[in-house]
């Protein structure tokens, strides 16, 4: 199984312009989340899906939108991006009834100069 | 939420056992204690849940009292590949929709 799987894995864009990052979970998990980790911090919550047609927002979600297309893929979206948004970010899912937790990508690194 | 409060680093030396402390004073009576592992360029990896007592698997061990105001993740006889970031996290059910909050983790650095 590929588990959570992110596209693309790296990306540089200008300030102002505008991306989606996509995300997909192949494991059924209902419940969907994207992070942000700024350089020796930890992971900060943007937006969660806690089951297909719901989002919400999280710890920081200023500058993003996001979709939750169907169970499986889970979108953020930078319609203008800053340099302050520079940072890794990751997406996760998990599933209430399953003890493991949360199961994460391996991240997208994006740059915004 | 409950807040939790961990070292920010320690160091250690390949064969020793490694014991990081996690301080949740706010647990609640439905949150469990679930840790993770983060390796640099990579995301957070599930190593151990538990709710009380002992939990015990092939990576590592959890330790809680019984207040359950804290918990010890314990790493048996670490190697340089267990140099990483640990996070524990405390919430409520698995995820499902449960914001888990991550703090900033141990920085544990395995030496020869």
């Amino acid at each position: 199984n590929a588990g959570v799987t992110q596209t693309p894995k790296f990306q540089v864009l200008k300030t102002g312009q505008s991306m989606t990052l996509q995300c997909a979970q192949d494991m059924n998990h209902n419940s969907m989340y994207w992070y942000r980790q700024d350089p020796g911090m930890g992971l900060r919550l943007i937006y969660y899906s806690a089951s297909e047609g719901t989002t919400d927002k999280g710890e920081v979600p200023n500058g993003y939108n996001v979709s939750r297309l169907n169970k499986r893929e889970f979108s953020l979206r930078l319609e203008s991006a800053a340099p302050s948004q520079t940072s890794v970010y990751f997406c996760a899912s998990s599933d209430s009834g399953n003890s493991y937790g949360y199961t994460f990508g391996s991240g997208t690194r994006l740059t915004v100069v | 939420l409950a807040k939790t409060t961990q070292p920010i680093s320690m160091d250690s030396y390949e064969g020793q056992e490694v014991n990081i402390t996690c301080s949740h004073n706010n647990i609640a009576t439905n949150d469990y204690i679930t840790w993770y592992q983060q390796f640099p360029s990579q995301g957070p990896r599930f190593i151990i849940q538990g709710y009380k007592t002992k939990v015990k698997n092939e990576v590592a061990s959890l330790f809680i009292p019984a207040d359950r105001k804290s918990s010890t993740l314990s790493l048996p006889r670490v190697s340089l590949s267990d140099t990483a970031v640990y996070y524990c996290l405390v919430g409520s059910s698995t995820g499902g929709g449960n914001k888990l909050t991550f703090g900033t983790g141990t920085q544990l650095k395995v030496e020869l």
